[in-house]
């Protein structure tokens, strides 16, 4: 089975501009979350989703949206693109979200670099 | 809000020997999970080990294995016999208990392995 895939791998944006990042999560699971890495820092939460609602957001301005589609693909948004948004930009499925459910584990993408200039 | 330290920025072994990386975290919550993740230059961060709070007994994974002192609210994480592919940047994070999957990560701890 294919692991979680984000595209695209790398990105160059300028500043001002809009991007979207997909991802597709594991066959199977329903919830994607969304991270951002800056630079030698730890991933970031930005989002949430399961079953196409917004289960969780982070501490991220309005500029950040994202949706999840039925096939329970997402994309992540980033409207009026800044400098410090430059970052590796991480999805990750589950099988199930809530507490308590069994040993559900959080898998990842490989990430989109991108680069704002 | 919970925050994860790791107050080593830089840890380099020995092939074959052993090395622990220390991970503090701070929480109000008695229920929680605490992970270890290991992020390679592919970029994909890959779980290598994961505890829960309510056990007390610490978790192992092969060659991975932490000491987990909940009371001091420490996370530690022990390779043995160090391999040269587990060259990497190394993750602590929290997942406090609710209706989400949130993980709160510190800033990594990369190891090098010296041959």
């Amino acid at each position: 089975d294919a692991g979680v895939t984000q595209s695209p791998t790398h990105l160059i944006k300028t500043r001002g501009q809009h991007v979207t990042l997909r991802c597709s999560p594991i066959s199977g699971h329903k919830s994607v979350s969304w991270y951002q890495q800056v630079l030698g820092q730890g991933p970031q939460f930005i989002f949430q989703y399961y079953e196409k609602e917004e289960r969780g957001r982070g501490n991220f301005p309005d500029r950040f949206s994202a949706r999840q589609f039925p096939n329970y693909s997402s994309e992540l948004n980033v409207n009026a693109l800044l400098l410090g948004d430059s970052a590796l930009y991480l999805c990750a499925s589950s099988l199930v979200v809530g507490w308590g459910r069994g040993n559900e584990k959080l898998f990842f993408g490989s990430g989109t670099q991108l680069s704002v200039l | 809000a919970q925050t994860v330290t790791q107050s080593q920025p830089e840890m380099s072994v020995q092939e074959a020997e052993t090395v622990t990386l220390s991970c503090t975290y701070d929480t109000s919550e008695s229920d929680y999970y605490l992970f270890w993740y290991k992020q390679p230059p592919s970029r994909q961060m890959i779980l290598v080990i994961r505890q829960e709070a309510y056990k007390q007994q610490n978790a192992t994974e092969n060659r991975f294995s932490v000491n987990f002192q909940k009371a001091a609210k420490s996370f530690s994480l022990k390779i043995s016999d160090s391999q040269l592919g587990d060259a990497a940047m190394y993750f602590c994070a929290y997942r406090t208990r609710g209706n989400d999957y949130k993980l709160s990560f510190g800033a990594g701890t990369t190891v090098t392995v010296r041959a």
